[in-house]
């Protein structure tokens, strides 16, 4: 697609169930991350995908919290017996692995996020 | 490890007025810096990015940040605010080649009074 995708863009839930939120990184785009914006507390990072290499998940605040990437492209972030202060804007960037990134000068392309509220 | 520490969660300016969005940054090598605006409902875009080349860097909107070593600072200036500026702003660092890990200050809100 022509940008990075996330759905759903709006979730709101009750305390204790699990929830998904997907998101479809820009075609060609071999990284992947996933971050956490909540109010007042700017972007947290949580896990990055590269390929085939393995995840860095050491944003992952507990171990409620998971994410896979199938086929290097669309990424699941799972979230399990969801508690209140996992109220928050989930937002996915993608990278390309082009000689910019690798040198670390890279341009992120984010997604419009997915908001989750947890009652 | 590195650090950015926005100062001023929101700023208010007059339409036409100076922006001065300021940010200070921590790494203990030499950093790229990064400037994202994020406006309502939107993800995350990027304003411009200094990877040590010119230490004055211009961005999109007529934004541009000046990477000071002495200061450790990469504060966003426009010498006009816009009404379409109202938005939020995030600086970011990374440590620089092969990184891929970027930390983001707590952003900036700023809002454009007509």
């Amino acid at each position: 697609g022509a940008g990075v995708s996330q759905s759903p863009s709006n979730k709101v839930t009750e305390k204790g169930k699990d929830v998904e939120l997907r998101c479809d990184p820009i075609s060609g785009h071999t990284a992947l991350y996933w971050y956490r914006q909540s109010l007042g507390q700017g972007l947290e990072f949580l896990i990055y995908f590269q390929g085939n290499s393995a995840p860095d998940k050491s944003g992952l605040p507990s171990d409620r919290f998971s994410a896979e990437r199938t086929g290097g492209s669309v990424s699941t972030l799972t979230i399990q017996r969801t508690q209140q202060e996992d109220s928050a804007v989930y937002l996915c960037a993608s990278l390309s692995r082009g000689e910019q990134a690798l040198r670390g000068t890279g341009e992120l392309f984010f997604g419009e996020g997915s908001r989750l509220t947890v009652l | 490890a590195q650090s950015v520490t926005q100062l001023g969660s929101h700023v208010s300016v007059s339409e036409g007025a100076l922006v001065l969005l300021r940010c200070n940054y921590s790494s203990s090598v030499p950093p790229y810096l990064f400037w994202y605006v994020q406006y309502p409902n939107q993800g995350l875009q990027l304003l411009l990015k200094y990877t040590s080349a010119a230490t004055l860097v211009k961005g999109i909107n007529g934004f541009e940040a000046e990477f000071k070593k002495s200061e450790t600072s990469f504060h966003l200036t426009k010498p006009s605010a816009h009404m379409s500026d109202a938005a939020e702003y995030f600086c970011a660092v990374s440590e620089g080649a092969g990184s891929y890990q970027l930390t983001f200050g707590k952003g900036t809100k700023l809002s454009v009074i007509p």
